[in-house]
């Protein structure tokens, strides 16, 4: 059975710092890793999806790296804003056509 | 492109009661997920709907039911209501071997 961990689950950082959160999965054989922000009471953002055949995906100021054979992924933020604090989730997908399966997500606070 | 929307976004109902929560794909998708959030937790499956039928199913009683439309549209319907069945209910979309896109959710509170 596929398990999600995300460390640590809560992070505070002064604004303007680089940072990185972590996601590791037990079952390699995934299909698919997908990392989302989600504000209080809200909805989920997706951020960045990375295929099982790549190594890592940029926007902006976030970069995904994804090591299949070591079951980790990392979500790297450049130069924090108070404005990324949020809730951070990773998912993954056992195929195609498969539902995601989510890690509880690490709590970002970026202090002015 | 409105992107994934559901409704209501907020509902209070009575223990034993039944609750329908609705929601439209982004334009293009043919794939509708449903997910429960309880406080504080990650995002747990429901069931997924592609061609109007049920393909995938979470770890949830039959109490939860779905149907898709024609036009890709679903329906999360909540029979009995317990207590514990008080979450944040999402839907997402996406096309075959895509990204995931959710909606903003519906709050449910069981009283």
């Amino acid at each position: 059975k596929q398990e999600v961990t995300q460390i640590p689950a809560a992070l505070s950082v002064p604004e303007g710092e680089n940072l990185v959160l972590n996601c590791s999965f037990t079952d390699s054989a995934i299909y698919n890793l997908q990392w989302f922000r989600q504000d209080p009471g809200k909805g989920l953002t997706s951020l960045l999806l990375i295929q099982s055949s790549q190594r890592e995906q940029t926007s902006g100021r976030l970069n995904a790296s994804l090591d299949k054979s070591s079951g980790r992924s990392t979500l790297y933020i450049a130069a924090s804003q108070p404005g990324d604090s949020a809730t951070y989730l990773c998912a993954v997908t056992g195929g195609s056509q498969g539902n995601l399966i989510f890690g509880k997500g690490t709590k970002l606070s970026v202090k002015p | 492109d409105a992107g994934v929307t559901q409704s209501p976004t907020h509902l209070i109902k009575t223990r034993g009661q039944q609750v329908t929560l609705r929601c439209s794909p982004k334009s293009g998708h043919d794939t509708v997920s449903w997910y429960q959030q309880a406080l504080g937790q990650g995002p747990q499956f429901i069931f997924q709907y592609y061609e109007e039928e049920e393909r995938q199913r979470g770890n949830f009683p039959d109490r939860f039911s779905g149907h898709q439309f024609p036009n890709y549209s679903s329906e999360l319907n909540v029979n009995a209501l317990l207590l514990g069945d008080s979450a944040l209910y999402l839907c997402a979309s996406r096309k075959t071997r895509g990204e995931a896109f959710f909606g903003q959710g519906t709050r449910l509170t069981v009283v």
